[in-house]
């Protein structure tokens, strides 16, 4: 089984209707971030969590939010839905550096395609 | 700011040539990761490798090298003797450990092609 999940993977919306995209993981990682992916931009910040009480924005947070509902699930909202959202959403996983004796590399899901017609 | 340059935005090879992708990162800060991700066409992203800056040996794992030079701001990936299965986009990725607290900022990526 996949360590980390994403639903649905694949999403076509309309502009203005409210998404949302759902991340769960079952790696004990305390840190959890959402990713946008346009081509010839690699990836993007949009929020990332620490813990369940800790949410920051990235640095394209505008048009989105986020909820941290247990350690293990982490979802991404878009409250109303706009054509330049269409891309590849990735969920993230990782320890803090140190933590284990591992690095802070982060794992992925397997990614979420929107298009927003 | 964190800052990471993959100034090779596609490279097409032979099968069995080596190639080498070229990364250059940007950071204030004095501990730092260094990775290197790699999204085949099926669209995941799988962690290649992790360094990190006090650690600037060289690593190898099988026809996976990599070179991290902190005179020069560098951590190039190289492969040997590529195959048609190394054909994906590389990213490379920079986690500043103090100021950004560990989040990731990732190059453009570089597509490469390895024809048969």
């Amino acid at each position: 089984d996949a360590d980390v999940t994403q639903t649905p993977r694949n999403r076509i919306t309309k502009t203005g209707k409210r998404i949302m995209l759902e991340c769960s993981q079952t790696k004990g990682h305390d840190r959890m971030y959402w990713y946008r992916q346009d081509p010839g931009l690699g990836l993007r910040l949009i929020y990332y969590s620490f813990d369940v009480k800790d949410i920051n924005k990235g640095e394209i947070s505008d048009g989105y939010s986020v909820s941290r509902q247990a350690q293990a699930k982490f979802s991404l909202s878009l409250e109303s839905a706009i054509p330049n959202q269409t891309a590849l959403y990735f969920c993230a996983t990782s320890d803090p550096p140190g933590a284990s004796g591992r690095g802070n590399e982060q794992f992925f899901g397997p990614g979420t395609r929107l298009t927003v017609l | 700011a964190q800052k990471v340059t993959q100034a090779q935005t596609e490279i097409s090879v032979v099968e069995k040539e080596d190639v080498t992708l070229d990364c250059v990162y940007e950071t204030r800060d004095t501990t730092y990761y260094l990775f290197w991700y790699k999204q085949p066409p099926s669209g995941e992203l799988v962690f290649l490798i992790r360094r990190n800056s006090f650690d600037e040996q060289n690593e190898i794992s099988g026809r996976y090298s990599w070179n991290f030079q902190k005179s020069t701001s560098s951590f190039n990936f190289t492969i040997t003797a590529s195959q048609v299965v190394d054909s994906a986009v590389y990213f490379c990725a920079l986690s500043e450990a103090e100021t950004s607290g560990s989040r990731l900022t990732f190059g453009e990526g570089t597509q490469l092609t390895v024809n048969p």
